[in-house]
């Protein structure tokens, strides 16, 4: 069985700020783990994902999150926050690269100007 | 990136009527497709999975014969929610890829509301 938490169903940050969004998962094998954004009325679109290979995983618009399994997180950083930003961020994992996803409930990221 | 397409966006239904939702790759042939539902303030959770020219594999918990799932085609998957009640009323977000090998694609999803 899998699971994914994500702390913190909302998050504000100013403009230029670091984004710090997080993810907790639970596996019984080595994890796939996503990251997902998804803006009003849109698809959810990947934004990076760790299939263990580097921990440091880097993905597009200037995220990336890094993989520790001591503490089971996988948390979404970025270092200068861009109103753009503005967005619903889903964490996911699975126990095969493509097959399927479980995933947290969300954390809603509004930047501030 | 490669597009998937649902439609509709939202649609409103009477209880007890039924509602076709359409997920479409447009631009990739699509073996497999995924679909999710999300109710207010929790997860994506997975409700079947399907292969085209194959009946669905549905997840524990999930009935089939009132969540019609047909692919019948590489670029078409729809999602028959039959005899709707308000507690069907959630987003519906289907996902599309090639092969095992490559990433799903995600749709824009459809907002239902049974009243």
């Amino acid at each position: 069985a899998q699971s994914v938490t994500q702390l913190g169903s909302h998050v504000s940050v100013s403009e230029g700020a670091l984004v710090l969004l997080r993810c907790n998962y639970s596996s019984s094998v080595p994890p796939y783990l996503f990251w997902y954004v998804q803006y009003p009325n849109q698809g959810l679109q990947l934004l990076l994902k760790y299939t263990s290979a580097a921990t440091l995983v880097k993905g597009i618009n200037g995220f990336e999150a890094e993989f520790k399994k001591s503490e089971t997180s996988f948390h979404l950083t970025k270092p200068s926050a861009h109103m753009s930003d503005a967005a619903e961020y889903f964490c996911a994992v699975s126990n095969n690269g493509n097959e399927k996803l479980t995933f947290g409930t969300g954390t809603r990221l509004t930047i501030i100007p | 990136g490669a597009v998937v397409s649902q439609h509709p966006s939202w649609v409103i239904c009477k209880s007890g009527t039924s509602v076709k939702i359409e997920c479409r790759s447009l631009d990739f042939q699509a073996t497999t497709m995924f679909w999710y539902r999300q109710f207010p303030k929790q997860s994506l959770m997975l409700m079947a999975t399907s292969n085209e020219g194959s009946k669905a594999t549905y997840e524990q918990g999930v009935e089939k014969d009132k969540f019609l799932i047909n692919h019948a085609s590489l670029t078409l998957s729809t999602l028959t929610v039959t005899s709707a009640h308000p507690e069907d009323s959630s987003f519906y977000i289907c996902s599309a890829r090639t092969d095992p090998n490559t990433e799903a694609f995600f749709g824009q999803g459809t907002r239902l509301t049974v009243v």
